[in-house]
């Protein structure tokens, strides 16, 4: 139990074109998704946080109107790399937890998804 | 703010050994869970153990425990009988509201 699904595993796209990224929990309802971003060989860095009918949270530094998230469904949040640039190449990983923001436990990551632009 | 430590960015250990990973962190709270993450050249996260922090008791999962200690803000993580398959990074991960990772370690486990 307690998969997390992302799309696409791999995308390229060019320079100036927006790009999306869809992830989806398989077996479970998510109360609260994250999206996280990993650069090689380093850690996994937290860009935003998702609740189901509201807006992201995010953390400092990390531009609102380039990562567009979207929690639209208990299932389902999407990030949309916007106007993508060489420097957004990355690997984004989302993961989905089952209890509220305020109880966070344990999460569940999906497989990322490996952005590359050129 | 939460911070997690790993000060060892590389470890190796011969198969069948075992080896310990180190973690720190630092927090001002006193209800939290603690992760270790681990992630293969698949890159999936695969979640490798859990510890509650008001639970004294110190986790084990089969080949793999961990050193829980509270006041010193400490969390290492054994792994006993090492395989090939345990190579991988491993993340350290603090959790209360949002999860923070440590810079991660890798391990290599040799035959």
């Amino acid at each position: 139990g307690a998969v997390v699904s992302q799309h696409p595993s791999r995308v390229i796209c060019k320079s100036g074109t927006s790009v999306k990224i869809e992830c989806r929990s398989l077996d479970f309802q998510a109360t609260t998704m994250f999206w996280y971003r990993q650069f090689p060989k380093q850690s996994l860095m937290l860009m935003a946080t998702s609740n189901e009918g509201s807006k992201a949270t995010y953390e400092q530094g990390v531009e609102k109107d380039k990562f567009l998230i979207n929690h639209a469904s208990l299932t389902l949040s999407t990030l949309t790399v916007t106007s993508a640039h060489p420097e957004d190449s990355s690997f984004y990983i989302c993961s989905a937890s089952l209890l509220p923001r305020h109880a966070s436990y344990e999460q569940y990551f999906g497989p990322g998804t490996r952005l590359t632009v050129t | 703010a939460q911070t997690v430590t790993q000060s060892q960015p590389e470890m190796s250990v011969q198969e069948a050994e075992t080896v310990t990973l180190s973690c720190t962190y630092d927090t001002s709270e006193n209800n939290y869970y603690l992760f270790w993450y681990k992630q293969p050249p698949s890159r999936q996260m695969i979640l490798v153990i859990r510890q509650e922090a008001y639970k004294q008791q110190n986790a084990t999962e089969n080949r793999f425990s961990v050193n829980f200690q509270k006041a010193a803000k400490s969390f290492s993580l054994k792994i006993s009988d090492s395989q090939l398959g345990d190579t991988a990074m491993y993340f350290c991960a603090f959790n209360n509201n949002d999860m923070r990772f440590g810079a991660g370690t890798r391990l290599t486990v040799k035959p």
